[in-house]
């Protein structure tokens, strides 16, 4: 069964409105960690937020906000003021309390997301 | 500061010949380290990881090895390609004290096209 849904194969948002990238997960570990990454055409992987099982609060980092809804097992992205530069393919990902070595950090399919002028 | 290097960034290779692409991390001793490969427009599957020297676990059974001859060194290899092989390769690294909230650090990666 696949741990990772994105369910946006690709976006558009205009410069400077803001964004949600969907991601909703599957596990049954209650202990995980939530991952956003961005992959720039460039191609290397670049880590832009982390959200725990247990954190209370909605993690945040400059521009981009983890809207966290437990019950519903979501982790949706948050792009405030998009920016040219965000224009990336975007990977939700999650590690699982059981995975002691990171072999089952699973990575969704990503979604394109393209910002227009 | 921690960073990872992984060679070459492109590479074009005939079907039937050797492959050798190499991962060096600095700044950190013991990482977990992780090859993974991308196909064109799809998410990451991962190959091999590595929790130390000549500990190799792999994934997915395939044409592909992995070695660890050094602690901060990763070596994706093939003895005959196949034109399957094609794809984007990330190598990546994270911390030994591994946790659910430790992030993988990837590198640059390497597109390989099989011909």
């Amino acid at each position: 069964a696949q741990k990772i849904t994105q369910t946006q194969p690709g976006m558009f948002v205009q410069e400077k409105e803001a964004v949600t990238l969907v991601c909703t997960y599957d596990t049954s570990d209650p202990s995980y960690g939530l991952f956003w990454y961005k992959q720039p055409s460039s191609g290397e992987m670049i880590f832009l937020i982390y959200q725990g099982s247990y954190d209370q609060q909605n993690a945040t980092e400059g521009r981009y906000s983890l809207n966290f809804q437990k019950a519903r097992k979501s982790a949706n992205l948050v792009i405030s003021a998009s920016q040219l530069g965000d224009s990336a393919m975007y990977f939700c990902a999650m590690r699982e309390g059981r995975d002691n070595y990171g072999q089952n950090f699973v990575f969704g399919p990503g979604t394109r997301l393209s910002v227009l002028p | 500061s921690q960073t990872i290097h992984q060679w070459p960034a492109t590479l074009v290779q005939p079907v039937g010949s050797p492959l050798s692409l190499e991962c060096t991390v600095e700044g950190t001793s013991n990482p977990n380290l992780y090859w993974y490969r991308q196909a064109a427009g799809r998410g990451l599957q991962l190959l091999f990881y590595s929790v130390g020297i000549g500990q190799i676990s792999s994934e997915v059974p395939q044409n592909l090895s992995a070695s660890r001859p050094q602690d901060r060194q990763f070596i994706l290899s093939s003895k005959k390609l196949l034109l399957s092989d094609s794809g984007f390769y990330l190598c990546a690294w994270s911390s030994p004290r591994s946790r659910v909230g430790t992030e993988a650090f990837f590198g640059q990666g390497t597109r390989l096209t099989v011909v």
